[in-house]
């Protein structure tokens, strides 16, 4: 069964410094991950995605996000984190079997000034 | 360009009601989705479809129903509300293709009392 982990319900970083966001996965066949955003009172909108090729990924809003096959992780990125970055993020993939996706159950980033 | 468009964006029931939730989007996306958000909990599939005339069930389908009589619309029901369906509902469209992401719209707000 597909399944995503997100093992921090909570990020504090300072503006300015690299933020990391992790996300762990479980598949059986290829992985196709995405990283999405939510701000307050918001849907959860795309940032970027992994579907084949480099393992680096670049995203929206200056993140990015590796891709490592061997530790079946895909954590997000940013070298310079903004105040404004404070939302929560989602980690997820896709079933390509059932045409589903599988959440992981979020981070809340707080950048402080 | 309106993407996802969720009515109505907030609502009170009383325990033992009946309503509809409608999810409207303007893409031409085959595959639609309705998850809820609780928190701590990321978003669990309810319901959702690849197609006009098709349904199936997710992840937490009990207590809901579903119908897609037309391509661009994706109706999730209530038939008679519980409190443990307090929640935020999120309607979601994505076209076919393995590494499109999904859109989501903005989430409809819903308390049962």
């Amino acid at each position: 069964a597909q399944s995503v982990a997100q093992p921090e319900d909570q990020v504090n970083v300072a503006e300015g410094n690299p933020l990391t966001v992790k996300c762990t996965y479980s598949v059986s066949g290829n992985p196709y991950l995405f990283w999405y955003v939510q701000y307050p009172n918001r849907g959860l909108q795309f940032l970027l995605k992994y579907i084949t090729g480099d393992n680096l990924v670049k995203g929206s809003y200056g993140f990015e996000a590796e891709f490592n096959k061997s530790q079946t992780s895909f954590h997000l990125k940013k070298p310079s984190a903004l105040v404004s970055d404070s939302a929560l993020y989602f980690c997820a993939v896709r079933d390509m079997n059932f045409n589903k996706f599988y959440f992981g159950s979020g981070t809340k980033l707080n950048v402080k000034p | 360009n309106a993407g996802v468009t969720q009515t109505p964006k907030f609502r009170v029931l009383k325990t033992g009601q009946s309503m509809t939730l409608l999810c409207a989007q303007d893409m031409n996306h085959e595959y639609m989705y309705w998850y809820r958000q609780d928190p701590g909990m990321g978003l669990r599939l309810i319901h959702y479809s690849v197609g006009e005339g098709t349904t199936a069930k997710g992840e937490v389908p009990d207590g809901y129903n579903v119908s897609r009589l037309k391509k661009q619309n994706f109706l999730l029901g209530l038939e008679s509300a519980a409190p443990s369906q307090t929640s935020v509902y999120f309607c979601a469209s994505s076209p076919t293709g393995s590494g499109q992401p999904q859109h989501f719209g903005d989430g409809t707000r819903l308390s049962i009392l």
